[in-house]
C-alpha cells in the first residue's frame, strides 16, 4: 500500500533559525496536505497543494509540491516559539477522500 | 458550531473489556474516519466511511468495528481490548469530492488498556 515518510523525525532549533521538513510518498499523489499538531492537541489543517511544482506561502511558511507529485516540503523562516508542534504531511491518491499521513516531524524551538 | 465531538476524552480499560468511542459531527460531512496515533508512527487509518450505511477498512482495522447509521455519527467499537490498542484515537471528517478532502479532527480520545 501507499507509504508516506517524513524526515527528520525531530528537530530542535534556536528561535530565529529556519526549519524544513520533507515528505516522500511511495506512489504518485493527487494532492498533499499539511497539518500542525500542538503538544496535547489535535491535527489542524494548514494547506493543500494539488498541482505539480506548486509553491504556496503562508506568512513565514512555504510549502512546495514536487514536479513528480511524490514529494513535498514545508519550510519555516525565522522560527518562533509559537511554531512548536508536530507537522504532518498527508497524501491523497486517486479521487477518493482517504489520506495517508506521514510519520510527522516534531519541532522544538528554544529561546 | 461544535465541529467534530469525541467522547470520552480519557478511558482506562482492562484487557478483554469492550467499549465504544463516540464521534459526532455537525458539518454535514459525508466522509468520516478514525485514526490512531502512536509515538513515531504518525496517524494510521483504522476505518472510514463515505456515507451512511457504507464503511471500509483502513490500514490497521483488526480489533475494531465501526458502523454508520446516520451522517452525523461514526462510533468505533473495541470488542475485546488488548494492551496493543493503547493509543490516542482521533475521529476526522470531511466533505466528499475532488480537492474537498480537508479533514477536521476531533480533540481525541486517550485510551489505556491494562
Amino acid at each position: 500500500g501507499q507509504q508516506v515518510m517524513q524526515i527528520p523525525q525531530y528537530q530542535h532549533v534556536q528561535e530565529g533559525e529556519d526549519f524544513t521538513t520533507y515528505c516522500n510518498s511511495s506512489t504518485t499523489l493527487s494532492n498533499i496536505q499539511w497539518y500542525k499538531q500542538r503538544p496535547g492537541g489535535h491535527p489542524v489543517f494548514l494547506i493543500q497543494l494539488v498541482k505539480s511544482g506548486e509553491v504556496k506561502k503562508q506568512k513565514r511558511l512555504t510549502f512546495q509540491f514536487g514536479e513528480a507529485k511524490k514529494n513535498s516540503s514545508l519550510h519555516i523562516t525565522a522560527t518562533q516559539t509559537t511554531d512548536v508542534g508536530t507537522y504532518f504531511c498527508a497524501g491523497g491518491a486517486g479521487g477518493g477522500n482517504k489520506l495517508t499521513f506521514g510519520t510527522g516531524t516534531q519541532l522544538k524551538v528554544e529561546l | 458550531n461544535a465541529g467534530v465531538t469525541q467522547t470520552p476524552k480519557f478511558q482506562v480499560l482492562k484487557t478483554g473489556q469492550s467499549m465504544t468511542l463516540q464521534c459526532a459531527q455537525d458539518m454535514n460531512h459525508e466522509y468520516m474516519s478514525w485514526y490512531r496515533q502512536d509515538p513515531g508512527m504518525g496517524l494510521r487509518l483504522i476505518h472510514y466511511s463515505v456515507g451512511a450505511g457504507i464503511t471500509d477498512q483502513g490500514e490497521v482495522p483488526n480489533g475494531y468495528n465501526v458502523s454508520r447509521s446516520t451522517t452525523e455519527d461514526f462510533p468505533l467499537r473495541l470488542l475485546s481490548a488488548a494492551p496493543s490498542q493503547t493509543s490516542v484515537y482521533f475521529c476526522a471528517s470531511s466533505r466528499q469530492g475532488p480537492g474537498a478532502n480537508v479533514l477536521t479532527f476531533g480533540a481525541g480520545s486517550r485510551l489505556t488498556v491494562l
